[in-house]
C-alpha cells in the first residue's frame, strides 16, 4: 500500500521568495513520485517525476524536487516565486519498476499556494 | 492538459438521474484513466481501460458506477442514480502504452448532484 502526505494544506510566499512545498510517502517497493499543479478549474499538469537515476529533478516552469529515500521525501522547490505560480500543487505516488499496479497514482491531498506581491 | 479532451465540463444532475461523462483520449493511446477529486481532497484512481477492455476497476464504488471504453468512440463514465455523495470533479488521463509514467489529464468534468 502507499500513501501520500503534504504537509501543509495552504503556503503563502511573497513573490520573489523561495516556494517550499513538502511531500512524503510510503511505499512497500520502489516508488516512482511525480508532482502536479492544478490551476483553477482546469486539469493537472505534470510538473516533473522522478523514476530513476539522478534525485534531484528539474521540471517545468523552474521548479525541481528531490528524492531522499532516507527520509521518504520528494519536497518542490523554485528559488524565486512568480505570481503566475499560485495555484493547487500535489505530490503523488506510483509503484516503481516492476510493480503490478505502477498505472495507479496515489495523490496527496494537495498544498495551495499563494504568492503575495 | 493538450489533448485528452473532456465533456460536457459542468454537469449538474438531480438525484436519482443518470450521469455520462466523456473522455476522448490524446489521438493514438489506448489507455485511458479515470479519477475523482472530491472537494479538498486529492485525485483517487477509479478504472484503468483500454480499448474494449476493462484492466483495473479497483477503485469505483461496487454500486451504480460503470466505465467504458469501446473500440470506437470515447471513453464513458455512467453514474446511475446520482446522488449528492457523487458531487465531484472526475478527471480522464491517457497515455500510449502502460509505461507511460505521469500521464496528463484532461480539464475535468465537474458533477454536481441537486
Amino acid at each position: 500500500a502507499q500513501s501520500v502526505t503534504q504537509l501543509g494544506s495552504h503556503v503563502s510566499v511573497s513573490e520573489g521568495a523561495l516556494v517550499l512545498l513538502r511531500c512524503n510517502y510510503s511505499s512497500s517497493v520502489p516508488p516512482y513520485l511525480f508532482w502536479y499543479v492544478q490551476y483553477p478549474n482546469q486539469g493537472l499538469q505534470l510538473l516533473l517525476k522522478y523514476t530513476t537515476g539522478a534525485t534531484l529533478v528539474k521540471g517545468i516552469n523552474g521548479f525541481e524536487a528531490e528524492f531522499k529515500k532516507s527520509e521518504t521525501s520528494f519536497h518542490l522547490t523554485k528559488p524565486s516565486a512568480h505570481m503566475s505560480d499560485a495555484a493547487e500543487y500535489f505530490c503523488a505516488v506510483s509503484e516503481g519498476l516492476g510493480g503490478g499496479s505502477n498505472y495507479k497514482l496515489t495523490f496527496g491531498k494537495g498544498t495551495l499556494l499563494t504568492v503575495n506581491p | 492538459n493538450a489533448g485528452v479532451m473532456q465533456n460536457p465540463r459542468h454537469l449538474v444532475r438531480r438525484r436519482g438521474q443518470e450521469a455520462r461523462l466523456r473522455c476522448s483520449p490524446v489521438k493514438g493511446h489506448s489507455h485511458v484513466y479515470w479519477y475523482r477529486q472530491l472537494p479538498e481532497e486529492g485525485l483517487k484512481f477509479m478504472v484503468y481501460l483500454q480499448k474494449e477492455n476493462i484492466i483495473d476497476e479497483s477503485g469505483m464504488p461496487k454500486e451504480r458506477f460503470s466505465a467504458e471504453f469501446p473500440k470506437e468512440g470515447p471513453s464513458i463514465l455512467r453514474i446511475q442514480q446520482v446522488v449528492r455523495g457523487d458531487s465531484a470533479a472526475y478527471f480522464c488521463a491517457s497515455s500510449r502504452d502502460r509505461s507511460d509514467y505521469g500521464y496528463t489529464f484532461g480539464s475535468g468534468t465537474r458533477l454536481t448532484v441537486v
